[in-house]
């Protein structure tokens, strides 16, 4: 069965400083995954996807991710933090054989200081 | 991706009561719609898999009774708890996927809170 493990709850990071969030997967064939972010009381929205092809990718609010196949990882990036980042991130997997479920991660709440 | 609205974001209902919560893909024809649990500062649950047309997939340990799903058309999936009761009372959210290579877009959800 697949699952995604995001082991920090919560992360704090200094304004201006980078960020790393973690998330390990677990999935029988080639995952389809997703980072999402939520603020709070709103729904989901999609930073980036990794379906295939080049490990790094690229997302909106200057967001990246990498694919690292022998870690099971899918670890969300960003350089320079600010203070409007501070929410919900969420890890997910899918499967890559249609319309298939998302399976998410507990989540790591981003808290941004001054 | 595709545009996903869903109805009521807030709602409020005595208990044994039922409430129906609606989504509805705006601009694509979705066959397939999925429906959300998140408890306060928890992670989103998959309650069902939403098929146009025909019954809806529950995930384990999910009340096929309590929470009726319909999806009657290719743009509206409605999740109605029925008899509700305060360990009910959670943020719901649908989604819409437009296929394999798009990902998943999400409604803005509905707070239900049932007293």
């Amino acid at each position: 069965a697949q699952s995604v493990t995001q082991p920090d709850i919560h992360i704090t990071v200094s304004e201006g400083a980078s960020l790393e969030l973690r998330c390990n997967y677990s999935y029988g064939a080639t995952p389809y995954l997703f980072w999402y972010v939520q603020s709070p009381g709103q729904g989901l929205q999609l930073l980036l996807k990794y379906f295939s092809g080049d490990t790094l990718v690229q997302g909106i609010k200057g967001f990246e991710a990498e694919f690292k196949r022998s870690q099971s990882s899918f670890n969300l990036r960003k350089p320079s933090v600010h203070w409007s980042d501070a929410a919900e991130y969420f890890c997910a997997v899918g499967g890559n054989t249609g319309f298939q479920k998302l399976v998410f991660g507990t989540g790591t709440r981003l808290l941004v200081s001054p | 991706g595709a545009v996903v609205s869903q109805h009521p974001s807030r709602v409020i209902c005595k208990s044994g009561t039922s409430v129906k919560i609606e989504c509805r893909s705006l601009d694509f024809q979705a066959t397939t719609m999925f429906w959300y649990r998140q408890f306060p500062k928890q992670s989103l649950m998959l309650m069902a898999t939403s098929n146009e047309g025909s019954k809806a997939t529950y995930e384990q340990g999910v009340e096929k009774d309590k929470f009726l799903i319909n999806h009657a058309s290719l743009t509206l999936s409605t999740l109605t708890v029925t008899s509700a009761h305060p360990e009910d009372s959670s943020f719901y959210i649908c989604s819409v996927t437009t296929g394999p290579l798009d990902g998943y877009t999400f409604g803005s959800g509905t707070r239900l809170t049932v007293v």
